[in-house]
């Protein structure tokens, strides 16, 4: 079965910190990745994609992640952590064109002053 | 990236009540739209799978006839809840995919549903 899954649920950093969310796949096709944030009641902004091609992607707000199939990992990461990142992420993933996403279970990231 | 326009952003409604919701693509043709269900400080979980003119595929667990979906165009899916419960009470999400955009999938904004 085609899964992802991320290791922690919340995560905290202090203002200016490395950010480093977790994020496994599992997958017999070559997988399409995603990261996507979400503010409080609001809906799923795209913050960055891995389809082919150059296994570092970056993506909005000074994220990238980094696709390494060796590992079947795609971590987000983020230099300095800022308190507009505070927010909820979602890992996820499908098998390409008009395929269903599936989700991981969400990291919420804290940033602490 | 493509837009997604999805509509009410927030629904209140009576118990025993229906509810539709409307997810539109606006610039692009949306040939399989997506449902998701969010759970308070849950993930996304999806609920159906339409393709344009078809009968929507659901996902175990999903009752059919209480969640109906209509894809009866390229740039318009929508969802009913029928005779709503606050147990249907979530966030509600659509995604829609469509030729010439890749792999992804864009979301709209969602619909807060409660029932009271």
């Amino acid at each position: 079965a085609q899964s992802v899954t991320q290791l922690g649920s919340h995560v905290s950093v202090s203002e200016g910190a490395l950010v480093l969310l977790r994020c496994n796949y599992s997958s017999s096709v070559p997988p399409y990745l995603f990261w996507y944030v979400q503010y409080p009641n609001q809906g799923l902004q795209l913050l960055l994609k891995y389809t082919t091609g150059a296994t570092l992607v970056k993506g909005i707000n000074g994220f990238e992640a980094e696709f390494k199939k060796s590992e079947t990992s795609f971590h987000l990461t983020k230099p300095s952590a800022h308190m507009s990142d505070a927010a909820e992420y979602f890992c996820a993933f499908n098998s390409g064109g008009y395929q269903k996403v599936t989700f991981g279970t969400g990291t919420k990231l804290q940033v602490i002053p | 990236g493509a837009v997604v326009s999805q509509h009410p952003s927030r629904v209140i409604c009576k118990s025993g009540t229906s509810v539709k919701i409307e997810c539109r693509s606006l610039d692009f043709q949306a040939t399989t739209m997506f449902w998701y269900r969010q759970f308070p400080k849950q993930s996304l979980m999806l609920m159906a799978t339409s393709n344009e003119g078809s009968k929507a595929t659901y996902e175990q667990g999903v009752e059919k006839d209480k969640f109906l979906i209509n894809h009866a165009s390229l740039t318009l899916s929508t969802l009913t809840v029928t005779s709503a419960h606050p147990e249907d009470s979530s966030f509600y999400i659509c995604s829609a995919a469509g030729w010439g955009r890749g792999a992804e999938a864009f979301f709209g904004q969602g619909t807060r549903l409660t029932v009271v």
